[in-house]
């Protein structure tokens, strides 16, 4: 069975404070991405990867950085952060050639709720 | 970019056939048409795909019509359990030749005894 896990469902930092919100896929898919979600905007993508070290900025990717050393984990990092990057993470998988187009399937895990207070 | 744009919210009755259009003006040529669904406080869940005309599984169907500027999706005869945000997702290509993924805002769809 298709598997996304998240290392947190709930999490609770202060202002300022690094945070680390890890992702494990284990379908030996390329691509990998992180989205946060917000009442009344949807799903956004923050970052995606679509191989080991490679990675490319989505549609809000500021305040966040990336880092995928292993095929199966991509790891989201708030290296400063604030309140208004109190969200709902959300990270997804997908097989297919690296840097093409199409639209295969995302698998998603079950996200993680920040609160930065 | 690729943009999305569906209803923000919709009401249907138990029992009945529920229709939900995603707008995608600038969908790419080789991108297909993903629709997911998501309960709260869950990752969205994969629905239906499809690139062109009809497509039909288990759970709903999806008509994109030749010039696929949109799509629809169709669950026939709603229960209370399909109460849920449903999204439109289509495929693009930056002009740097990335490869970035568009999701639309969801249509909140509220099944009524």
């Amino acid at each position: 069975d298709v598997k996304v896990t998240q290392s947190s469902r709930y999490l609770v930092k202060r202002t300022g404070e690094k945070v680390f919100l890890e992702c494990v896929q284990d379908m030996d898919h390329e691509n990998m991405f992180w989205y946060r979600q917000d009442p009344g905007l949807g799903l956004r993508l923050i970052y995606f990867s679509y191989d080991v070290k490679m990675k490319e900025k989505g549609d809000i990717p500021e305040g966040y950085s990336v880092s995928r050393e292993k095929k199966e984990r991509f790891s989201l990092i708030l290296e400063s952060a604030s309140t208004n990057q109190t969200s709902m993470y959300l990270c997804a998988s997908k097989p297919g050639l690296a840097g093409f187009g199409g639209t295969d399937t995302q698998y998603f895990g079950p996200g993680t709720r920040l609160t930065v207070l | 970019l690729a943009k999305t744009t569906q209803p923000i919210s919709m009401d249907s009755y138990e029992g009945q056939e529920v229709n939900i259009t995603c707008s995608h003006n600038n969908i790419a040529t080789n991108d297909y048409i993903t629709w997911y669904q998501q309960f709260p406080s869950q990752g969205p869940r994969f629905i239906i795909q499809g690139y062109k005309t009809k497509v039909t599984n288990e759970v709903a169907s999806l008509f994109i019509p030749a010039d696929r500027k949109s799509s629809t999706l169709s669950l026939p005869r709603v229960s209370l359990s399909d109460t849920a945000v449903y999204y439109c997702l289509v495929g693009d290509k930056t002009g740097a030749g990335s490869y970035q993924l568009t999701f639309g805002k969801g249509t909140k769809l509220s099944v009524i005894p």
